[in-house]
This record gives C-alpha cells, structure tokens and sequence, in this order.
C-alpha cells in the first residue's frame, strides 16, 4: 500500500539533546512538508521542500532542521535550541499543483 | 496573509442528522484552494474534500458536501447523515499563493451521539 510512515510514534528527548523524526513516502510525490500542532490548535508549518536537496522554512522553523536527500525520505531534527519541542508532529506529501496534502500518522513528543 | 477562522470550538449531532461545520477565510489572491480534513482521536489527518475558487459547482465527495460562498469567503463543511464514526475534528485549510503549503484553522470538534 502506498502511503506516508512516520516513526517513532512516540518520541521522549531529554535537555539539551536533538532528536530525528523519520518520515518516508512511496507515493512518488515531489513536495513534503513538516507541521506541528499543539493541544487545541491546528496545524502550524516548520518546513517544505518542493524537490530533491531543496527546502524552505516555514512559519515556525527556529530550532528545527530538515534535509531532503532522497525524494522518498524527509527526516526532522529538533535540536536543543527549541525551547518548547512538546507537541505532535505531522509529516505530509503532495504532488505539485492543486493535489490535496496526505498525512502520517504523527509523532508525538515529549520532554523528559 | 492568508487567514482560515473556524468559529465553532465543538458541535453536537445526533446519529443520521445533517450537521454544517463553518469555515470562513481571508486571502487577496483570485487563485486559491479549500480543504477539509477530518481528525480522529488517534491523530492522523484524513482529507476529506477539495474546493478550487473557480470552481463552478460546490464538491461533493459521499456524504461530504462543501457550501462555497465565493463572496462571503465561507467554504462550510456539510456532512450528511451523520454517523458515530464521524466524531472528530475537523480542519479547515487553504493552499498558500504560489505553492501547496496549507494554512489551517483552529479547528471544530464534532461529537455524534446515538
């Protein structure tokens, strides 16, 4: 089945140390995308990449890093610099043009 | 900016009633897309349905409908016959000028009760 696979599913990161957060795709979809939401919130933006080494920042990207080395694969690095890394992270992929956004299932993480 | 207010924190439906789910938006851009996505209790995002600003004809997709009101900017969510599966939030989302990034809204909790 084709589909979007986040892992962990759960996620636990102690002070001052950067966690990755995984994220493949089999969909053969050009852009991906990284959200986080917080408790009673929708979803917020950190970063995008439209293609292969390519990616841009989005509405919230300070103290996360991402990398696109491989079209099917787009990993999340929270490091020490975000203060508040708590919340439930989404991964989603679309193709170009007017294609609706499909999701992971999420990761959710917290600090010990 | 563009700008997506769902005014509904939560609403409540009985079982195989019809319920709207409102969803208003702001953008200055003629070209825009409207989204609808469903999230259950374990999380993932689930589209549910699309709208294109010239769009003729309001979506439908099942029991999903999309009441677009071009000059109001409102983009509502009609789900018919509501079943207890469709307990969840839902989210309404518009595409970003220039590339499929998604603004999305606060979000409506729908509870469907026997």
């Amino acid at each position: 089945d084709g589909g979007i696979t986040q892992s962990p599913k759960y996620l636990f990161r102690k002070e001052g140390q950067n966690v990755t957060l995984s994220c493949e795709q089999n969909l053969n979809h050009d852009a991906m995308y990284w959200y986080r939401q917080d408790p009673g919130q929708g979803l917020r933006l950190i970063y995008y990449s439209q293609i292969v080494n390519d990616f841009q920042k989005g509405d919230i990207a300070e103290g996360y890093s991402v990398s696109r080395e491989k079209k099917e694969s787009f990993p999340l690095t929270v490091t020490s610099a975000q203060k508040n890394p708590t919340a439930f992270y989404l991964c989603a992929s679309s193709m170009t043009g007017d294609q609706p956004q499909h999701f992971g299932d999420g990761t959710r993480l917290s600090i010990l | 900016a563009q700008k997506i207010t769902q005014t509904q924190p939560g609403m409540f439906v009985q079982e195989k009633e019809a319920v709207t789910l409102d969803c208003t938006y702001d953008t200055s851009d003629p070209s825009y897309g409207l989204f609808w996505y469903k999230q259950p209790s374990s999380g993932e995002m689930i589209f549910l349905i699309y709208q294109g600003s010239y769009d003729q004809q309001n979506a439908t997709e099942g029991r999903y409908s999309l009441n677009f009101q071009k000059a109001r900017k409102s983009a509502n969510l009609v789900i018919s016959a509501s079943q207890l599966g469709d307990s969840a939030m839902y989210f309404c989302a518009m595409r970003d000028t220039g590339f499929q990034k998604l603004v999305f809204g606060t979000g409506t909790r729908l509870l469907v009760s026997p």
